[in-house]
């Protein structure tokens, strides 16, 4: 299995509060992504990263932010947490070359109380 | 990103080979078909991808017809961790991320 691991694993907060999910890598991928995902939405993604301090925008990034300081290190950010954000977080990486898979992490349960 | 339509569900018995369809028939000539499925409560795990031929690896193999309007994943030998849901995705290779969209999948569940 590639080397992603997800912190924390489930994290219960209250609105208006900051949440920081963080995703690890050792595998030295180029691109990270970070998506959510819903009963009857499937994943959809947030935010990706191409490589350290290089973000962009996926289809659901209002609420949500990033920042990639090291290869190994991708972090999302919802600075004050809705309801509308309780979900499963998923992180991927991938080489970046065209075509090449994704590997999933083991997700984060985000409850916004 | 061409739309895919898969069936909601289907049931196969363990040790026998699963057949499942996917339609894209709006599908590009430079659009490639991906797998992938999801064990509950897991993450994602990637099984296969194609352009026109067919596809064989550790995992399934990937038959895509000739108009390339669907395509089939077959697992060889269904065992019961085989129950998860399955995903198939038609998407541009592009060198520039690989942004995955998912839409409903087909349930899977591998019976003894």
């Amino acid at each position: 299995d590639a080397g992603i691991t997800q912190s924390p694993r489930h994290k219960v907060t209250e609105t208006g509060t900051p949440v920081t999910l963080r995703c690890h890598q050792t595998e030295n991928h180029r691109y990270m992504y970070w998506y959510r995902q819903d009963p009857g939405h499937g994943l959809r993604l947030i935010h990706y990263s191409y490589g350290v301090k290089d973000t962009d925008k996926g289809e659901v990034s209002d609420g949500y932010s990033v920042s990639r300081s090291k290869t190994e290190d991708f972090l999302l950010t919802l600075e004050s947490a809705t309801s509308s954000q309780t979900s499963v977080y998923f992180c991927a990486i991938s080489e970046g070359l065209a075509g090449d898979e994704q590997y999933f992490g083991p997700g984060t349960r985000l409850t916004v109380t | 990103d061409a739309k895919t339509t898969q069936p909601t569900s289907m049931d196969c018995a363990e040790g026998r080979a699963a057949n499942l369809p996917c339609n894209h028939s709006t599908i590009s000539g430079n659009e490639y078909v991906y797998w992938y499925r999801q064990i509950h409560s897991q993450g994602p795990q990637y099984i296969i991808h194609g352009l026109k031929n067919n596809e064989t690896n550790e995992m399934a193999s990937l038959i895509i017809t000739e108009d390339r309007k669907s395509s089939t994943l077959i697992l060889p030998h269904a065992t019961l961790r085989d129950t998860a849901v399955y995903y198939c995705i038609v998407r541009v290779l592009q060198a520039a991320g690989n942004k995955l969209t998912f839409g409903g999948g087909t349930r899977v569940l591998v019976k003894p």
